[in-house]
């Protein structure tokens, strides 16, 4: 079972760019991994998703590095808009899927 | 396309009672998951259905049951409420492409035990 753990919170100015990385163990070679991105009171929202080394999406990017032992979402330029609670989700096959603890992302103005 | 549809969107209801949430995926989508959202525990995996068949279940107790209709739509349960299932409970409709899964959430039930 996948097991995922990100930082709880972080800080940045708009325009800036961010990088919230998750780690994970037992994530196989072909085992996805997914972001969200989640307001008070509402649903997670799918960012992006992917298994291969670097996945861009017109919103964000993901980088799983070699050793697959995490994974990096970025944000290019956040603005003030991107604050909320991210999310990773290591998926294990046809496992349970499991998410992080949440990252809280706060832009400043 | 539409999106998930999660019903009732706010619920109140005092320890003891029953409560039945109702989940309608996205057109096309055979499965769907439960989860629980609290601020204590974050999300929690309750359990996945794909067509009409229970494939996961997380580590909650029996009072938390769930089941998928032949139209894909899914219901889950929870019997004799204790104040601690107080939470955001969200359903996800899934997108199956071979290993791949992508959930897309619902907005989720409030349900408030008093």
């Amino acid at each position: 079972l996948a097991k995922t753990t990100q930082p709880i919170s972080m800080d940045s100015y708009e325009g800036q760019e961010v990088n919230i990385t998750c780690s994970h163990n037992n994530i196989a070679t072909n085992d996805y991994i997914t972001w969200y991105q989640q307001f008070p009171s509402q649903g997670p929202r799918f960012i992006i998703q992917g298994y291969k080394t670097k996945v861009t999406n017109e919103v964000a990017s993901l980088f799983i590095p070699a050793d697959r032992k995490s994974s990096t979402l970025s944000l290019p330029r956040v603005s003030l808009s991107d604050t909320a609670v991210y999310y990773c989700l290591a998926q294990t096959g046809f496992q349970k899927l499991v998410f992080g603890t949440g990252t809280r992302l706060l832009v400043s103005p | 396309k539409a999106g998930v549809t999660q019903t009732p969107r706010y619920l109140i209801k005092t320890r003891g009672q029953q409560v039945t949430l109702s989940c309608s995926p996205i057109s096309g989508h055979r499965s769907v998951s439960w989860y629980q959202q609290t601020p204590g525990q974050g999300l929690q995996f309750l359990f996945e259905y794909f067509s009409e068949t229970q494939r996961n279940k997380g580590n909650f107790p029996g009072r938390f049951s769930g089941r998928q209709f032949s139209n894909s739509r899914s219901e889950m349960n929870v019997s004799t409420l204790e104040l601690g299932d107080s939470a955001l409970y969200l359903c996800a409709s899934i997108l199956l492409g071979g290993r791949k899964e992508t959930q897309y959430f619902g907005p989720g039930t409030r349900l408030l035990v008093l």
